[in-house]
């Protein structure tokens, strides 16, 4: 039951380049965010989804685009990267009904030099 | 704009004893809050919850208290154990009106635990 994975778990990136971080979950959840942590800040919302197809902007989504093709991928790109996007990236998921439970990923730290 | 606040950065506890965190919001539209737990290279986890119509909440060795009219509420850890030792993060949504906003959580900056022997 392997939850929600993120790949790559660590990667550099140029300034100007562009990358995609793979997010999937097995469970069969609808709702799909990507949120960063900065150093010292809690977690920001880049975007979400709230099932195939549909997809919006959370509080930070400024050089970033989600898609959202299926219920179990919900990759992230980076467009244009700059060093502002340096940061640990967590996708979660959520399933339906009454809770605000999310399940995060374990991460993935990237570093825009 | 820190909606959600947890204005201790780290905490250390002698194992036993027990850990206290605090968190302080702004917003007055959030009805419901978590606490998630977060170790070293892994995704937070999540650990208690509670709604804004109930002032406690209790599983095992947590317990969460709200104080609505302060906007505040604690994470009490009841003994502290040295696995316990990870990064706490407060965490805080509005409940109320479509269900598309209820995973769209704002989270403070995260408390340090520290539980020594």
């Amino acid at each position: 039951n392997a939850g929600v994975t993120q790949t790559p778990k660590f990667h550099i990136l140029k300034i100007g380049q562009s990358m995609t971080l793979q997010c999937t979950q097995d469970m069969n959840h609808n709702y799909m965010y990507w949120y960063r942590q900065d150093p010292g800040m809690g977690l920001k919302l880049i975007y979400y989804s709230v099932g195939a197809g549909i997809t919006d902007k959370g509080e930070v989504p400024n050089g970033y685009n989600v898609s959202r093709s299926t219920t179990e991928d919900f990759p992230l790109r980076l467009e244009l990267a700059a060093p502002s996007q340096t940061s640990v990236y967590f996708c979660a998921s959520k399933g339906g009904g009454g809770a605000n439970v999310l399940t995060f990923g374990a991460g993935s730290r990237l570093t825009v030099l | 704009d820190q909606q959600v606040k947890q204005n201790s950065p780290s905490l250390s506890v002698q194992e036993g004893r027990i850990s206290i965190l605090n968190c302080d919001y702004t917003n007055s539209m959030f009805d419901y809050f978590l606490w998630y737990k977060k170790y070293p290279a892994e995704g937070p986890t999540f650990l208690i919850s509670i709604s804004s119509i109930k002032d406690k909440n209790e599983d095992g060795r947590f317990t969460v208290f709200l104080n609505k009219s302060a906007k505040h509420l604690s994470l009490h850890i009841v003994p502290s154990q040295p696995g316990d030792s990870a990064v706490y993060f407060c965490a805080a949504s509005p409940f109320g009106g479509t269900t598309d906003s209820w995973g769209k959580l704002q989270f403070g900056a995260g408390t340090q635990v520290v539980v020594t022997p």
